[in-house]
């Protein structure tokens, strides 16, 4: 069956530019996470939906991330005058529930380059 | 959140068998210890998990100490395609449904 899709795939912006990035989870998976994984460096956790209640953001780095998933299905992560810090790969992962045990299934993520 | 210790890298050769260690001397009762591995250029992916008993899939074995302080995935048979960076996760099962804390992982390099 088909796994989790991200696009675009690749993004190059220029600094201060406003990207958006697409996350099309498993169908019918409830949980929803993007991660930020920095060169070199283990996946680090933004934010969780379950369906479409947004019911952590502690890891947004700053009121420029913003992320929705207002069916409880597709979600997008918004950057807003995007900095050379936020270059990194933005990972994309769902669960079909809400145990803590469930496996995370992820993305291919995306990589955005800022100039 | 309890915290994993792991190497930064190890290498073996293909066909061979990998032991990959991980420490987590502040376990809690209720942490389940997690594996996730990263091949190069794609999203994390699950490997297995375990609470006190040693597990087997068809991808690795999870073989826990018996104080729970420490435990080791193991590869029976590397192949290239295991080439990856492995994590070590504690998810905690009283909580819900909650992020993975990933810290830096091992990343194994397998010599043909």
């Amino acid at each position: 069956g088909a796994g989790v899709s991200q696009s675009p795939r690749y993004k190059v912006a220029k600094r201060g530019q406003d990207v958006a990035l697409r996350c099309d989870p498993i169908s019918g998976h409830v949980s929803l996470f993007w991660y930020q994984q920095a060169l070199g460096q283990g996946p680090e956790f933004l934010t969780y939906f379950q369906n479409e209640a947004q019911l952590d953001k502690s890891g947004l780095p700053s009121d420029r991330f913003f992320a929705e998933r207002p069916e409880g299905s597709v979600s997008t992560l918004k950057i807003q005058r995007t900095q050379q810090e936020d270059s990194a790969v933005y990972l994309c992962a769902s669960s079909q529930a809400r145990s803590p045990m469930e496996t995370q299934y992820f993305g291919p993520g995306t990589r955005l380059l800022v100039l | 959140d309890a915290k994993t210790t792991q190497p930064n890298s190890m290498e073996s050769n293909e066909e061979e068998p990998v032991h990959l260690p991980c420490n987590h001397s502040t376990i809690s009762g209720t942490d389940y210890i997690h594996w996730y591995r990263q091949l190069p250029s794609q999203g994390p992916e699950y490997v297995i998990h375990g609470l006190t008993s040693n597990v087997n899939n068809r991808m690795a074995s999870l073989a826990i100490a018996e104080d729970r302080k420490s435990s080791t995935l193991i590869l029976h048979r590397a192949t290239l395609r295991d080439a990856a960076v492995y994590y070590c996760i504690l998810r905690d099962v009283k909580a819900g449904a909650q992020k993975l804390v990933f810290g830096q992982g091992t990343r194994l390099t397998i010599n043909p």
